[in-house]
Order: C-alpha cells, then sequence, then structure tokens
C-alpha cells in the first residue's frame, strides 16, 4: 500500500522552543494531508488540513500562529510547534491520500512529542 | 459526516473470528463505511471500506445490512496482534475529505 513517512518518531524538548515534525508521502503526490493530535487515551482530533502552494485550513480551536503549517511540495509537509509548552505533548499524526485510490487515507507512524 | 456508534471494548479469543458492531443509522446515500484499526503508539492502518456491498479482503471482510444502517467488520482468525483500537467512519469518497474519528472499539486478542 502507499506509504506516508514520520520524522522524527518522537522529539522531547524543553519548554519554549520549536519543533518541526515531516509528513512525506514515499510513493505517490498528495495535494492534501492532514494533521492529527492524540492525547493519551483519547481519539485523534483533526488539528488542520494542509494543501500544497496554499494556506492550510485550521480546526476551530487550533491557533495557527502556534502550528505553523508547510506544505511545499507534493510529497511533504511540515508541522512546527512554535513556543512548545508542557500541554503541547502528544502524539502528532499525518495522513494523505493518494489521488489514484479514491477513499483510503494512509497515516504516518506518528510523531511523539514530549515537552519538558 | 454521519456518525457513528460502537462497543467501547471488546475481547475475542486467539484464533476466532472478531465481529465488531457499528451503527451509523445517519448515513445518507453517498457515504462510505471505512474501518481504520490503531496499534498502541502507532498511526492508523486502512482496514476495509464499502458503499452498500459486503467487502473482503486479505485483511477482513465488511457485512453492510441492506438499509446501510449497520456494519460489522469481521477478521476471521484473530491473533494477538490484532489488539488495537477498531474505528468505523462514514463519509464521502472524495479528493480532500478527512476523517473524523469517533471513540472506536478497543479490541482485546486474549491467548
Amino acid at each position: 500500500g502507499a506509504v506516508v513517512s514520520q520524522h522524527p518518531s518522537w522529539v522531547i524538548c524543553k519548554s519554549g522552543t520549536s519543533v518541526k515534525i515531516e509528513c512525506r508521502s514515499l510513493d505517490f503526490q498528495a495535494t492534501t494531508m492532514f494533521w492529527y493530535r492524540q492525547f493519551p487515551k483519547q481519539s485523534l482530533m483533526l488539528m488542520a488540513t494542509s494543501n500544497e502552494g496554499s494556506k492550510a485550513t485550521y480546526e476551530q480551536g487550533v491557533e495557527k500562529d502556534k502550528f505553523l503549517i508547510n506544505h511545499a511540495s507534493l510529497t511533504l509537509s511540515t508541522l512546527t510547534v512554535t513556543s512548545a509548552h508542557p500541554e503541547d505533548s502528544s502524539f502528532y499524526i499525518c495522513s494523505a491520500r493518494p489521488g489514484s485510490r479514491a477513499g483510503e487515507l494512509f497515516f504516518g507512524e506518528g510523531s511523539r512529542l514530549t515537552v519538558l | 459526516d454521519a456518525k457513528t456508534t460502537q462497543p467501547p471494548s471488546m475481547d475475542c479469543a486467539e484464533g476466532r473470528a472478531a465481529n465488531l458492531p457499528c451503527n451509523h443509522s445517519t448515513i445518507s446515500g453517498n457515504e462510505y463505511v471505512y474501518w481504520y484499526r490503531q496499534i498502541h503508539s502507532q498511526g492508523p492502518q486502512y482496514i476495509i471500506h464499502g458503499l452498500k456491498n459486503n467487502e473482503t479482503n486479505e485483511m477482513a471482510s465488511l457485512i453492510i445490512t441492506e438499509d446501510r444502517k449497520s456494519s460489522t467488520l469481521i477478521l476471521p482468525h484473530a491473533t494477538l496482534r490484532d489488539t488495537a483500537v477498531y474505528y468505523c467512519i462514514v463519509r464521502v469518497a472524495g479528493a480532500g475529505n478527512m476523517l473524523t474519528f469517533g471513540g472506536g472499539t478497543r479490541l482485546m486478542v486474549k491467548p
């Protein structure tokens, strides 16, 4: 099946620093990618929709200035958590769909962020 | 997207069939039923999807009732590695449509 890869798979940072998470579609092009966040024992919550070549669309309650999304190419979207705080500690997951396979969304392995 | 209702948890004996139910009574005519699963600390994995006919692939079978108000995901011979949270999602298929996750069913496969 199609492969979506995230990097890093886990990161620990100090409060106040910024962290960048990359999401790559390895064997297909994705004009749209989705970023989710998942807190312990909870379901995935959509944060934003990343569109290649244009601004991301954020869900209600998600601060666009804090969670910067860049989708500069058809195979790469990045999520930067700026001035991270402990409450930003979470599991961040991206997803994308090959244009040729209607319906199936493929997910990355996830990136676990821990802010000290 | 139409809302789905799943039992929060289920147990299954290893080697037996796991039957995971999902209610989606408000599903509309152009909405598909998707199943994903999430093994602990991993991203969700696509399992299967269907519109109104039953579907089968190498992972599972999907049985959709004739009125489309409910469906059942069947893992024919559950293994310990099938222990995961299983999400039933209904949505319109199409470019750009994201998935909205509910609570899912936590399936525990026991030896």
